[in-house]
This record gives structure tokens, C-alpha cells and sequence, in this order.
């Protein structure tokens, strides 16, 4: 089945740890993008990459790193610096066509310990 | 700096009554359109899109949204819902681009509640 996976679906964090989220996409998509979501808050955008070695920063990247080696994943460092990192982490990617449609990965809730 | 308006935080129905949730939205152009739906603890699943054409679109479960530019509004509609319609909404704006990754702006989410 082609989608987008993210692991693991929890993950706890201790103080001054760095943290990484995984995202798989099997789409065959350029683009793909990491959101923070918080309660009342919607969706906002970490970083987000179109092509393999190269990303953006997003509305709040502060506190957060991410690395395209690969067309198929994007993975999401939560740093130490990013002071609080508890929230749900959504994945989607999309193709670039001039009319794009962002699907979504199951998630990832961060919680800190 | 565009930004998405879902007045209703929390909207609950009964079942078989139609729905209204209403997105408004600022923009300096004609933006592409969409809703999305997030069930607990999972993510988000496309209802509908809006790119261009007739303003009235058909999604999936049974849900449509009508464009209306002179209100700069994207409503989503369903005549009659059903309890499995209960989750939260989100509405989103993206500008429209020649293949470079399209920054999705999205609303606080609407939450709806179907009672039985």
C-alpha cells in the first residue's frame, strides 16, 4: 500500500535530549513537510524540503532540525533548544505540479518526561 | 499575511441534521482551498479541494463545499450526518505556484459533535 508512515507513535523525551521523528513517504512525492499541532492552535509548519538535499525553514523551526538524504524520508530533530516540545507531529508530502495536494502520516505525539 | 478564520471552535448536531462549518479566509489572490478531517489521535485525512472551475466541489463521505469569493469563504456542507462524522475540521489555503512546494496555512480547527 503506498502512503506515508512516521514512527514511532509515542516518544518520550528527558530534559536536554535530543529526539528523532521518522517519516516514510512510498509516493513517489518531492515535497514533504513537518507540522506542529497543539490544541486550539491548528497546524503550523516546522521546515519543509522539495528536493532531496535541500529544505526550508517553516513558521517556527526554532528548536528543530530535519535532513533529506533520501526522496523518500524526512526526518525531524526535536532539539534540547526547543523548550517545549510536547505536541503532535504531523508528516505530508506532495508532488510539485503548481497544484498541490499535501497528504498527511498518522502522526507522532511528543511527550516530555 | 493571509490567514484562515474557523469562527466555531466547537459545533455539535444531531444526527441526521445538516451541517455548516464556515472557513473564511484572507488572501491577496485566489488561493487553492481544502478541508481536511482528524479523527483522535490521528492525522488528517482530505475531505475536498478547491483549485479552480465550478465553485460548488463534492469530497468524500458525502461532504461538498461551495467557493464564494465575494465572501472569501469556503463553507463545508453535509445534509444529514452521521455519528462516525463526529472528529475535527480543519481548513486550509495554499497559494497557487509553478512546482514549488505549496506552505499551506491552516485554520484553528472546528470540532463537531453529533449527538444520537
Amino acid at each position: 500500500d503506498g502512503g506515508i508512515t512516521q514512527s514511532p507513535k509515542y516518544l518520550f523525551r528527558k530534559e536536554g535530549q535530543n529526539v528523532t521523528l521518522s517519516c516514510e513517504q512510498n509516493l513517489n512525492h518531492d515535497a514533504m513537510y513537518w507540522y506542529r499541532q497543539d490544541p486550539g492552535q491548528g497546524l503550523r509548519l516546522i521546515y519543509y524540503s522539495q528536493i532531496v538535499n535541500d529544505f526550508q525553514k517553516g513558521d517556527i523551526a526554532e528548536g528543530y532540525s530535519v535532513s533529506r538524504e533520501k526522496k523518500e524520508s524526512f526526518p525531524l530533530t526535536v532539539t534540547s533548544a526547543q523548550k517545549n516540545p510536547t505536541a503532535f507531529y504531523l508528516c505530508a508530502s506532495s508532488i510539485l505540479s503548481g497544484q498541490e495536494t499535501q497528504y498527511f502520516g498518522p502522526g507522532t505525539r511528543l511527550l516530555v518526561l | 499575511a493571509q490567514s484562515v478564520t474557523q469562527p466555531d471552535i466547537h459545533i455539535t448536531v444531531s444526527e441526521g441534521a445538516s451541517l455548516e462549518l464556515r472557513c473564511n479566509y484572507s488572501y491577496g489572490a485566489t488561493p487553492y482551498l481544502f478541508w481536511y478531517v482528524q479523527s483522535p489521535g490521528q492525522g488528517l485525512q482530505l475531505l475536498l479541494k478547491y483549485f479552480s472551475g465550478d465553485t460548488l466541489v463534492q469530497g468524500i463521505k458525502g461532504f461538498e463545499a461551495e467557493f464564494k469569493r465575494s465572501q472569501s469563504s469556503f463553507n463545508l456542507r453535509k445534509p444529514s450526518v452521521h455519528w462516525s462524522d463526529a472528529a475535527e475540521y480543519f481548513c486550509a489555503v495554499g497559494l497557487p505556484n509553478t512546482g514549488t512546494a505549496s506552505k499551506l496555512t491552516f485554520g484553528t480547527g472546528t470540532r463537531l459533535q453529533v449527538t444520537l
